[in-house]
């Protein structure tokens, strides 16, 4: 059964600082890894979408990475700022889809 | 384009109710999810389908029940529902398997 674990559950940074999002699964049998953005109270907005054949997806300030070797996807967020506070969470997409808990980030102007 | 529409936002069920969560998307997608997600945590599938006519258990199926007769319609049944039940309910749809997943903004569900 595949399981996938986000860590930290939380994370607090000051503005303008780059991080990184950690994301990683039991089962490298996985077609594709998509990261999302939840506002609370919100649904789930799609960030990226990284196909099995794919190391890398970059969107603006976004860049996502994927080793199916490893189990481990990774999403960089550079130079962040205080409308970048969210919940992230990830998905491993293998016929069904099994998502983290996310990790909440919190960007303190 | 809509995208991927759910109603009602919000409901309150007595012990023991039934109610109809209704999910609709236009986008032509094959595929239909529905997932739950409770307080601090991530979400887990109910049902899926792969297209009109055609459904099957995700992680956590008892108590809900789906049927999908047209390509655009997923509703999801609950029958005689259990404060276990009370989540946020999420429906989604995708062109193909494991292709990107859309979302709609959810219903909120009470069971007391």
């Amino acid at each position: 059964k595949q399981e996938v674990t986000q860590i930290p559950a939380a994370l607090s940074v000051p503005e303008g600082e780059n991080l990184v999002l950690n994301c990683s699964f039991t089962d490298s049998a996985i077609y594709n890894l998509q990261w999302f953005r939840q506002d609370p109270g919100k649904g789930l907005t799609s960030l990226l979408l990284i196909q099995s054949s794919q190391r890398e997806q970059t969107s603006g300030r976004l860049n996502a990475s994927l080793d199916k070797s490893s189990g481990r996807s990774t999403l960089y967020i550079a130079a962040s700022q205080p409308g970048d506070s969210a919940t992230y969470l990830c998905a491993a997409l293998a016929g069904k889809s099994t998502f983290g808990d996310g990790t909440t980030l919190t960007v303190k102007p | 384009n809509a995208g991927v529409t759910q109603t009602p936002k919000f409901r309150i069920l007595k012990i023991g109710q039934s109610m109809t969560l209704q999910c609709a998307q236009d986008m032509n997608h094959n595929y239909m999810y529905w997932y739950r997600q409770d307080p601090g945590m991530g979400l887990k599938l109910i049902y899926y389908s792969v297209g009109a006519g055609i459904t099957d258990k995700g992680e956590v199926p008892n108590g809900y029940n789906v049927s999908r007769s047209t390509t655009e319609d997923f509703p999801l049944r609950l029958e005689l529902a259990a404060p276990s039940q009370t989540s946020v309910y999420f429906c989604a749809s995708s062109l193909q398997t494991s292709y990107e997943q859309y979302f709609g903004p959810g219903t909120r569900l009470t069971v007391t």
